[in-house]
Formats: structure tokens, sequence, C-alpha cells
């Protein structure tokens, strides 16, 4: 199975700052890597899809880029809706398989 | 819309079974592949099973050792999850996903998810 690896588990950031999320593949995946957001309670949501498209929808401060096996996720302005756990997502593989999250908190 | 409905779980002892229906509607059921994702208490999603949109090619993840069958009833726009000798560690909300139609890639709609509690 391909590994993912996310960095960090967790991230504590303030109302408008930048943040970045990082996913790493045990082996090259090409661009086949999907963001999602999961709210407390609730069902995950597709943020960004092949990398870095983002999702009908889906605020433009949320943006996605990499490719082989780095790749990140960034909020450009972090906003109080934002606190979640987000995950990336391999499908080069028939198998997929997650990462582990990245909890993000608000300061 | 698109709206996906799990029903059937519960709390069933180690080493029995238990089946998962979800229900879809507001979308041409028959024209996806389905998924379901699991999640454990306080973990992350673990991708469990895929079936294609006729039903002829499943998957699954190696960790089920052969334990659970997807299938589907696209008569009924209902998909499926045979669980069988059911372990401790499968305790875990359990959702079923779409795939998503642009890349075939992803997953763009989930159902609520419903809870399987695996506990003597």
């Amino acid at each position: 199975d391909i590994q993912m690896t996310q960095s960090p588990s967790s991230l504590s950031a303030s109302i408008g700052d930048r943040v970045t999320i990082t996913c790493r593949a045990s082996q090259r995946i090409s661009t086949y890597l999907n963001w999602y957001q999961q709210s407390p309670g609730r069902a995950p949501k597709l943020l960004i899809y092949t990398a870095s498209s983002l999702q009908g929808g889906v605020p433009s401060r949320f943006s996605g880029s990499g490719s082989g096996t780095d790749f990140n996720l960034t909020i450009s302005s972090l906003q109080p809706e934002d606190s979640a756990t987000y995950y990336c997502q391999q499908s080069f593989s028939t198998l997929w398989t997650f990462g582990q999250g990245t909890k993000v908190e608000i300061k | 819309q698109v709206q996906l409905v799990e029903s059937g779980g519960g709390v069933v002892q180690p080493g029995k079974s238990l089946r998962l229906s979800c229900v879809a509607s507001g979308f041409t059921f028959s024209s996806y592949a389905m998924f379901w994702v699991r999640q454990a208490p306080d973990k992350g999603l673990e991708w469990v099973a895929v079936i294609t949109s006729d039903g002829s090619t499943t998957y699954y993840a190696d960790s089920l050792e052969g334990r659970f069958s997807i299938s589907r009833d696209n008569s009924k726009n209902t998909l499926f999850l045979q669980m069988n000798s059911l372990r401790t560690d499968d305790t875990a909300v359990y959702y079923c996903a779409r795939e998503f139609a642009v890349t075939n890639d992803a997953l763009d709609s989930w159902g609520q998810g419903t809870l399987v509690t695996v506990s003597s």
C-alpha cells in the first residue's frame, strides 16, 4: 500500500494567518492527490482534487500544490469556519489511502 | 440534491456479522462507482472498499482480510456492505461515498455515517 504522511498532526493559528499542511507519499503518485476537510461530527468534504484543482463552492483561500511525492494544502487567510481536520488521499493505486489527518485549531 | 443515507449500524458481538445499507437519491446511482470509508473513534479516515457502477468489479483494503463484501442493487439505488467475523477494531463510523465524476479519483458526496460498535 502507498503510505501517506501528513505534517504537522495539529496546529494552532490566528484568524488571518497563512497555514500550510504537508502530505508526503511513500512513492511517486503524480498528481493523484485529493484533500478533504472534516468538521467535528460531520462527514468529510472534498476541497481539492488532482493536487491543485478547487472543488466547486470551496472558498478561493484554499489552494493545493505539488506532484510526485510532496504536496501542500494552503489556507491563505485562516477563518473561524476553517477549524477542522484535513486529510490528504491518494488515488494513484487501486487501493486508496488517506493521510492520518491534520487538526487545525484557531488561537 | 445528492443524498446518501446509511443504515444498519449498531452493537454487535465479536465474530458476528452485520450488513450496512446506503440508499442514494438525487443522482443516477447506476452511473457511479461507490465506496465505503470508515473512521474509528477519534481516528482518521480509512478507505474500505469500492464497487464499479455496474457492480462487476470490487476492491478491498488489505486490512479487511477478506471478511467484508461490497455489493449494490441499482434497481433500488442501494449500496451494501456485508461485514463478517467482526472484530473489536472494526468499531467505527462507516460512510458511503460517491465517486467524483470529473476525475473518478475522489469522493465528492458522503452520507452522514452509521456507527458500528463491536463489543462483547
